[in-house]
């Protein structure tokens, strides 16, 4: 079935560390984008992708970093010099000309401990 | 730039009542519309969406939404609430292919 995975569903983080979520779609959809949700807040953007090789910040970037060399993958990685990292994360994508439609994988839970 | 408001954070319904989810948006530019709903540790799945044309939009698990671009609205309402409806619900709204979120409104459906 097509989707996207995200991978690990949780993780926990020990403070100084850099921890990378996994994300992965099979849908042959151009853009990418991880969200952060925090209760009460909504889902806000940390990063973007519309193509390979190109990534745009999005409101909340700092202490992120994101990559994309294949059309599949948009990992993100979590630094040390982000100080709140505990929250959901939530990787998303779109097909251009899709009626914008975005599509979620299920989501990590990342705990810094 | 674009913002999405829902009113009521948490709505509360009794089984088989009406369901009423309030969106606005600010745009002088009517965007693309959107519904979705999260169940608990889980991704967002798409309810329904407005493009153009009707303005009167059919989603899943019998929830409907308007579009009202006097009112610049897009309200989510279901005839007779479930149990299996309780869960959060996001409006966003977009153009270009980037999407702003509303924050959200949990709602409980009570027997």
């Amino acid at each position: 079935d097509g989707g996207i995975t995200q991978s690990p569903k949780y993780l926990f983080r020990k403070e100084g560390q850099n921890v990378t979520l996994s994300c992965e779609q099979n849908l042959n959809h151009d853009a990418m984008y991880w969200y952060r949700q925090d209760p009460g807040q909504g889902l806000r953007l940390i990063y973007y992708s519309q193509i390979v090789n190109d990534f745009q910040k999005g409101d909340i970037a700092e202490g992120y970093s994101v990559s994309r060399e294949k059309k599949e993958s948009f990992p993100l990685t979590v630094t040390s010099a982000q100080k709140n990292p505990t929250a959901f994360y939530l990787c998303a994508s779109i097909a251009v000309g899709s009626g914008n439609t975005i599509y979620f994988g299920e989501g990590s839970w990342l705990t810094v401990v | 730039a674009q913002s999405v408001t829902q009113l009521g954070s948490h709505v509360s319904v009794s089984e088989g009542a009406l369901v009423l989810l309030r969106c606005n948006y600010s745009s002088s530019v009517p965007p693309y519309l959107f519904w979705y709903v999260q169940y608990p540790n889980q991704g967002l799945q798409l309810l329904l969406k407005y493009t153009t044309g009707a303005t009167l939009v059919k989603g899943i698990n019998g929830f409907e939404a308007e579009f009202k671009k006097s009112e610049t609205s897009f309200h989510l309402t279901k005839p007779s609430a479930h149990m299996s409806d309780a869960a959060e619900y996001f409006c966003a709204a977009g153009g270009g292919n980037k999407l702003t979120f509303g924050t959200g409104t949990q709602l409980k459906v009570e027997l």
